[in-house]
């Protein structure tokens, strides 16, 4: 079974450009969230998507946006780009299982902000 | 949501069992405990979940008391490559929520 997919794997970018993550989730999870991990503040949650619709949000600015398409794969678009949004983006999908249901992490996306 | 607290960071020799524990004074009737471990620049990985009592895998044993206030992650006989940050997470039953994640456990491991 593939694992979470995510693209690109790196990216710079600088400041006030946009930029378009992509995650590519288990075959049959519905679930993708996506967190943005620093080492000042860790791994922080950004937003959760459902079948296509966003469930949960995380305490972020609205230059954070999210979508989730029909096959369940999810973009995330960060807008306006500022220094402090150079992190680890890391999308999370998650199965069917006993108890809550458990998040499979992609690789991440490295993004550099100049 | 319930909040965790662990401890900043461990060493421990290779070959040594280790214990992480987290605190989680609220946890609610219906959340389970998770860890993850996570390498850098890499994605966590998941370990292990619990509810109560006792629950063992093949890489790691969790340990959960009655009033469920803590948990303890055990690593039997760490390697080099076990030197990663453990999460511990309270989830709910539900699985909709914003997952938070505390600061983590760095965990050294020393030849």
């Amino acid at each position: 079974k593939a694992g979470v997919t995510q693209t690109p794997r790196y990216l710079i970018k600088t400041r006030g450009q946009q930029v378009t993550l992509s995650c590519s989730p288990i075959s049959g999870h519905r679930s993708v969230s996506w967190y943005q991990q620093t080492p000042g503040q860790g791994l922080q949650f950004l937003f959760e998507y459902f079948s296509e619709t966003q469930r949960n949000k995380g305490n972020f600015p609205g230059r954070f946006s999210g979508r989730q398409f029909s096959n369940s794969r999810s973009e995330m678009n960060v807008s306006t780009l500022e220094l402090g949004d150079s992190a680890l983006y890391l999308c999370a999908t998650r199965g069917q299982r006993e108890g809550p249901d458990t998040q499979y992490f992609g690789p991440g996306t490295r993004l550099t902000v100049l | 949501l319930a909040k965790t607290t662990q401890p900043i960071s461990m060493d421990s020799y290779e070959g040594q069992e280790v214990n992480i524990t987290c605190s989680h004074n609220n946890i609610a009737t219906n959340d389970y405990i998770t860890w993850y471990q996570q390498f850098p620049s890499q994605g966590p990985r998941f370990i292990i979940q619990g509810y109560k009592t006792k629950v063992t895998n093949e890489v790691a044993s969790l340990f959960i008391p009655a009033d469920r206030k803590s948990s303890t992650l055990s690593l039997p006989r760490v390697s080099l490559s076990d030197t990663a940050v453990y999460y511990c997470l309270v989830e709910n039953s539900g699985g909709y929520q914003k997952v938070t994640f505390g600061t983590g456990t760095k965990l050294q491991v020393i030849p």
